[in-house]
């Protein structure tokens, strides 16, 4: 497709339970992000891939989350033991770009994931 | 460290009307600046940037934002808005070579 691609749109997770979400980006696109968004809130940094690697893993709020892109195109976020707090909207953006800073950002809309 | 504010959460409007939604931001180094819009049931999409040059910019659907350093200010403005404009706003920030950093958001909501 043209646009950024996210699946599932909807997950609901009983507690404890790992879950996948995986962001096809635009093709080509260098630069991909994940972002978390709460209810109510803007989105927040996650981690930032540059083709395969793994350049800023920062925003990643602790040990159970993971994110890869081993090929340097589609992403997989993957949550461990999902708790409450994990309920949120993750969204995944592709840039053309190398350089984050500059460039716009193309989002999916969005894996809206509700944790029981 | 960067930091975003949008100082209202929500601004109804009717058709027609003008509107600004405001942003102020906070950063020791010099920045880059957004806006991003999410239409209902839509991805965000880019609105508009700032990142040198000419502190106005506009974009293509007749919004525009002033860049003013001495406020740190980076509000959105739009002389008349129309029914398909209600979504929400989000203002952002970025140094260089940083990632992005995002207010709350928005909420403009446009009555007929």
């Amino acid at each position: 497709g043209a646009g950024v691609s996210q699946s599932p749109r909807y997950k609901v997770a009983k507690r404890g339970q790992d879950v996948a979400l995986r962001c096809d980006p635009i093709s080509g696109h260098v630069s991909l992000f994940w972002y978390q968004q709460a209810l109510g809130q803007g989105p927040e940094f996650l981690t930032y891939f540059q083709n395969e690697a793994q350049l800023d893993k920062s925003g990643l709020p602790s040990d159970r989350f993971f994110a890869e892109r081993p090929e340097g195109s589609v992403s997989t976020l993957k949550i461990q033991r999902t708790q409450q707090e994990d309920s949120a909207v993750y969204l995944c953006a592709s840039s053309p770009s190398r350089d984050r800073g500059t460039g716009e950002l193309f989002f999916g809309e969005g894996s809206r994931l509700t944790v029981l | 460290a960067q930091s975003v504010t949008q100082l209202d959460s929500q601004v109804p409007v009717f058709e027609e009307a003008p509107v600004e939604l405001r942003c102020n931001y906070s950063s020791s180094v010099s920045v880059y600046l957004f806006w991003y819009v999410q239409y209902p049931n839509q991805g965000l999409q880019l609105l508009l940037k700032y990142l040198s040059g000419s502190t106005l910019v506009e974009s293509i659907n007749g919004f525009e934002a002033e860049f003013n350093k001495s406020q740190t200010s980076f509000h959105l403005r739009k002389p008349s808005v129309h029914i398909s404009d209600t979504a929400e706003y989000f203002c952002a920030v970025t140094p260089p070579t940083g990632k992005l950093i995002f207010g709350q958001g928005t909420t403009l909501q446009v009555k007929p």
